[in-house]
């Protein structure tokens, strides 16, 4: 059973334009969700994290948003450049708690 | 720098033989170790958490008798597959640390032939 998902499998955008990726959740517990970059080949790095006391979390050119009622979260990445091309999952976990769960990821192909 | 590491990168065995990949925390001592597999298109699964000198816990659907994973010390890891075989092929990603460490290890790429 799925608990987060990316209905979005890939997304192609024009560098210097806004990227949207958006992920949903099943799990009204989860308190915690983290954004991940992936190159093909590599482990995931982190890129952002928000926990639900917020509705927004900013960090440079990436900025998350948080929709508790809706469970959803998006990433924006504004303005996109041609390195921002990667997967991108997001997953979401207790805070007192250790474990992940991913979705399946959306893969992210800005166009020079 | 990396703060997690394994080891190897890459490694493409025969059927029935088994392959141990390792996961080493560089500069912090890692009480929990996460392992997750990826298969092509798929989310990363989470596999086994396992606490140092304690028996890994699994999850459901993951054989531990096949999956062999050993913490022995705060900064290693290791994951053991038993007699691997062709549908063991996948992308083994470990994690160090806890909810406050976002660190992942690079991967390793299993190809069972």
């Amino acid at each position: 059973d799925q608990q987060v998902k990316q209905n979005s499998p890939s997304l192609s955008v024009q560098e210097g334009r806004i990227s949207i990726l958006n992920c949903d959740y099943t799990n009204s517990m989860f308190d915690y969700f983290l954004w991940y970059k992936k190159y093909p080949a590599e482990g995931p790095t982190f890129l952002i994290s928000i926990s639900s006391i917020k509705d927004k979390n900013e960090d440079g050119r990436f900025t998350v948003f948080l929709n508790k009622s809706a469970k959803h979260l998006s990433l924006h990445i504004v303005p996109s450049q041609p390195g921002d091309s990667a997967v991108y999952f997001c997953a979401a976990s207790l805070l007192t708690g250790n474990q992940f769960y991913f979705g399946t990821g959306t893969s992210l192909t800005v166009i020079p | 720098g990396a703060v997690v590491s394994q080891h190897p990168s890459r490694v493409i065995c025969k059927s029935g033989t088994s392959v141990k990949i390792e996961c080493r925390s560089l500069d912090f001592q890692a009480t929990t170790m996460f392992w997750y597999r990826q298969f092509p298109k798929q989310s990363l699964m989470l596999m086994a958490t396992s606490n140092e000198g304690s028996k890994a816990t699994y999850e459901q659907g993951v054989e531990k008798d096949k999956f062999l994973i050993n913490h022995a010390s705060l900064t290693l890891s290791t994951l053991t597959v038993t007699s691997a075989h062709p549908e063991d092929s996948s992308f083994y990603i470990c994690r160090a640390g806890g909810t406050d460490t976002q660190y992942f290890g690079p991967g390793t790429r299993l190809t069972v032939l």
